[in-house]
């Protein structure tokens, strides 16, 4: 079964901060996605990485794939408050089923 | 578009109760799958479909868990009987045909069993 594992698991940052998500999963894949989760909310869908070496950004939230190293990034720049939500990843396998990664609860505290 | 439609929002019953979430996808979306989250097991698969047939139901907690999806329009995820260990938000996701093509979310079912 594929592991995915983020990395940290709450992320406490000061607004302005700069910082990193991790996301290693355990066997090839060719496809990642980001979502976000605001408290009592659903997951809403952010990026999606398909290729090695793929690039995203939206806003303040840029996002980052190498399948060798089995590992994307989720950078934060310029933290603002707004931010403050739980982030996953979801790793694809070579059917319909995602595998998701435990969430990373980021606050960003003013 | 809608998005996927998933009811009741919320919902409380007494241990023992039957209980039956729905959920109806995003038209054209030939994949469904019903998850469970709650704080301590975080995202827990539950059971996918395809095409309106169960695939992959090994995470259907126990025997009192069961889903159906008789047609690609609506599915329903039902706990007989309930237990206050089956408390959590529920979320059903579609997905359109595709290899690289996302999940979409419903809003949940929050469930909580007395």
């Amino acid at each position: 079964e594929l592991k995915v594992e983020q990395n940290p698991l709450f992320l406490s940052m000061q607004e302005g901060k700069n910082y990193t998500i991790y996301c290693n999963y355990s066997t090839t894949s060719d496809r990642l996605y980001w979502y976000r989760q605001d408290p009592g909310k659903s997951l809403e869908s952010l990026f999606v990485l398909l290729s090695n070496g793929a690039v995203k950004q939206e806003g303040r939230l840029m996002a980052s794939l190498d399948t060798k190293a089995r590992l994307s990034t989720l950078h934060i720049t310029a933290a603002v408050h707004d931010l403050s939500a739980t982030y996953f990843c979801a790793v694809g396998n070579t059917g319909n089923q995602f595998y998701f990664g435990t969430g990373t609860s980021l606050t960003v505290i003013p | 578009d809608a998005g996927v439609i998933q009811s009741p929002r919320h919902e409380v019953t007494e241990m023992g109760q039957e209980v039956t979430l729905r959920c109806k996808p995003i038209s054209g979306h030939n994949s469904l799958f019903w998850y469970r989250q709650t704080m301590m097991r975080g995202l827990e698969l539950l059971i996918y479909f395809n095409n309106n047939v169960p695939i992959d139901d090994s995470g259907m907690p126990e025997d009192r868990f069961s889903a159906k999806m008789p047609n690609a329009s609506f599915s329903t995820l039902k706990i007989q009987p309930s237990e206050p260990r089956d408390s959590a938000v529920y979320f059903c996701a579609s997905r359109r045909p595709g290899h690289f093509y996302g999940y979409t979310f419903g809003s949940g079912t929050r469930l909580t069993v007395v």
